[in-house]
C-alpha cells in the first residue's frame, strides 16, 4: 500500500513570514496526483492545492506553492506571507485515478502574531 | 454548486446501538468516500463507493458498512457501537473525471458513544 509521511507533527511561523511543510510518499507508480488539504479548528477539510505527477511545473495558488520532486518522492507546501487564518492542521494526500486517497498524519501549523 | 452535506452533524448513541450517517455529494460527483477521524489515529479510510458499488475498502471490521444510492447519496452504518467508535466521520466526494481527481469534504458528523 502507498504511504504518505509527514515528519513534522507541529510547526509554527510568525505572521507575514514563510513556512514550508514537508511530505514524502512511497509509490512505484508514475501516474498519480498529490494534494494538500487544510483543516482549520472548525473542522471543515479544504483543498489547498493539487499537483498532477505528469506535470513538471510546480503548482501555485496565491500564497501557496509546492515543491514537487518526483524522483525524490517529495511534495512540500510553502506558505508565503503567513496569516492568522492559515493556522490549521495540514494534510498531504496521494491518490491514483480510481483508487483511494492516502493521507499523511498531518502537521499542525500555529501562526504567531 | 452546493457542497458536500452530512447529516446529522452531531449524534450521541449508547454502546451496543447502531447508527446511520448520511452524505450527499456535490451534484455530478459519483464517488463518495468515508473516513473516521480521531485524535490518536488521524484520518482513517473506511470505504469508497462509485456508481453504487464499493470500489475501495479500508481495514475496518464488518460492523462498518455503507451503501450508495442511484442519486449518489451515500449512507454509512455502524452496528453494535463500541466506545472506540466515538469519532468525527467525514464524507468526501469526487467527480472522477479529472483532471486532478480531488476530493471535497463535508463538515462531518461527530459521533459520541457512551
Amino acid at each position: 500500500a502507498q504511504t504518505v509521511t509527514q515528519s513534522q507533527p507541529e510547526m509554527s511561523v510568525q505572521e507575514a513570514e514563510t513556512v514550508t511543510l514537508s511530505c514524502t510518499y512511497d509509490t512505484s507508480e508514475s501516474d498519480y496526483y498529490l494534494f494538500w488539504y487544510k483543516q482549520p479548528p472548525s473542522r471543515q477539510m479544504i483543498l489547498v492545492i493539487r499537483q498532477e505527477a505528469y506535470k513538471q511545473q510546480n503548482a501555485t495558488e496565491n500564497r501557496f506553492s509546492v515543491n514537487f520532486q518526483k524522483a525524490a518522492k517529495s511534495f512540500s507546501l510553502k506558505i508565503s506571507d503567513s496569516q492568522l487564518g492559515d493556522a490549521a492542521m495540514y494534510f498531504c494526500a496521494y491518490r491514483r485515478k480510481g483508487n483511494q486517497f492516502y493521507f499523511g498524519t498531518g502537521t499542525s501549523l500555529t501562526v504567531i502574531p | 454548486k452546493a457542497g458536500v452535506t452530512q447529516t446529522p452533524r452531531y449524534l450521541i448513541k449508547t454502546r451496543g446501538q447502531q447508527v446511520t450517517l448520511s452524505c450527499s455529494p456535490i451534484s455530478g460527483h459519483r464517488s463518495v468516500s468515508w473516513y473516521q477521524q480521531t485524535p490518536g489515529q488521524g484520518l482513517q479510510f473506511l470505504f469508497e463507493y462509485f456508481s453504487e458499488t464499493q470500489r475501495n475498502k479500508g481495514n475496518f471490521p464488518g460492523r462498518f458498512s455503507g451503501r450508495q444510492f442511484s442519486n449518489s447519496r451515500s449512507e454509512m452504518n455502524v452496528s453494535t457501537l463500541e466506545l472506540g467508535d466515538s469519532a468525527l466521520y467525514l464524507c468526501a466526494s469526487s467527480s472522477d473525471r479529472g483532471p486532478s481527481y480531488e476530493q471535497y469534504f463535508g463538515p462531518g458528523t461527530r459521533l459520541t458513544v457512551t
